[in-house]
């Protein structure tokens, strides 16, 4: 089964700041790849799908790359905000949809 | 407007049987996978279950195979997660979540998600 691995687990940044965060597969999954943000109390909420499209509603100050084994989750001033847990997930099929663990963004 | 309005919160023993529901609206249900994720308690995401309303398809992780069904309602809309038996360890929040018929797209819209307890 192909893991979902993110890093950091946790990352500390201040407002205005520039901070990305990365997600490896243990396999290929070409583009296949979303990114959801996560409040406390919260659903997650879609953000990057495609591993670069950006979601509908979704501010431009994220953005997605990458494709095959690495990708990368780059949020430009940051803003209050976002401060939250972000996930990334594979979507290449509908048999396997696994989740990477997570990455919790805190203020500094 | 999509929404997933899922039922309340519940309180169990373990042992007892559990269904809980999502109800969709404002898409076409037959079209789109929906599925459930379980979120427990200070953890991350797990993916459980889809299922395609459309033919009544589905997909399981195969953690939770034989752990849980997924169901669906056509005619109400709803699509379900049921237990046996529940136990400790299925004390979680769970969400059901939407996913288009398209490679790539991700669960584009979620429910407000269901807290479960299960204790003795």
């Amino acid at each position: 089964d192909i893991q979902m691995t993110q890093s950091p687990s946790s990352v500390s940044a201040s407002v205005g700041d520039r901070v990305t965060i990365t997600c490896q597969a243990s396999q290929n999954i070409a583009t296949w790849l979303a990114w959801y943000q996560q409040k406390p109390g919260k659903a997650p909420k879609l953000l990057i799908y495609a591993a670069s499209s950006l979601q509908t509603g979704v501010p431009s100050r994220f953005s997605g790359s990458g494709s095959g084994t690495d990708f990368a989750l780059t949020i430009s001033n940051l803003q209050p905000e976002d401060f939250a847990t972000y996930y990334c997930q594979r979507v290449d099929n509908f048999v396997a949809l696994t989740f990477g663990g997570g990455t919790k963004l805190e203020i500094k | 407007e999509v929404l997933l309005l899922q039922s309340g919160a519940e309180v169990k023993k373990p042992g007892e049987s559990l269904k809980i529901s999502c109800q969709a609206s404002g898409y076409s249900f037959n079209n789109f996978w929906i599925g459930w994720v379980r979120q427990m308690p200070g953890k991350g995401l797990d993916w459980m279950a889809i299922i395609y309303p459309g033919d009544s398809e589905t997909r399981y992780n195969p953690s939770f195979q034989g752990q849980v069904t997924i169901s669906a309602d056509k005619s109400n809309t709803t699509a379900f997660l049921h237990w046996g038996s529940v136990r400790a360890s299925d004390t979680a929040i769970y969400y059901c979540a939407r996913l288009p018929p398209t490679i790539g797209l991700g669960f584009d819209f979620w429910g407000q998600g269901i807290p479960v307890t299960v204790s003795s």
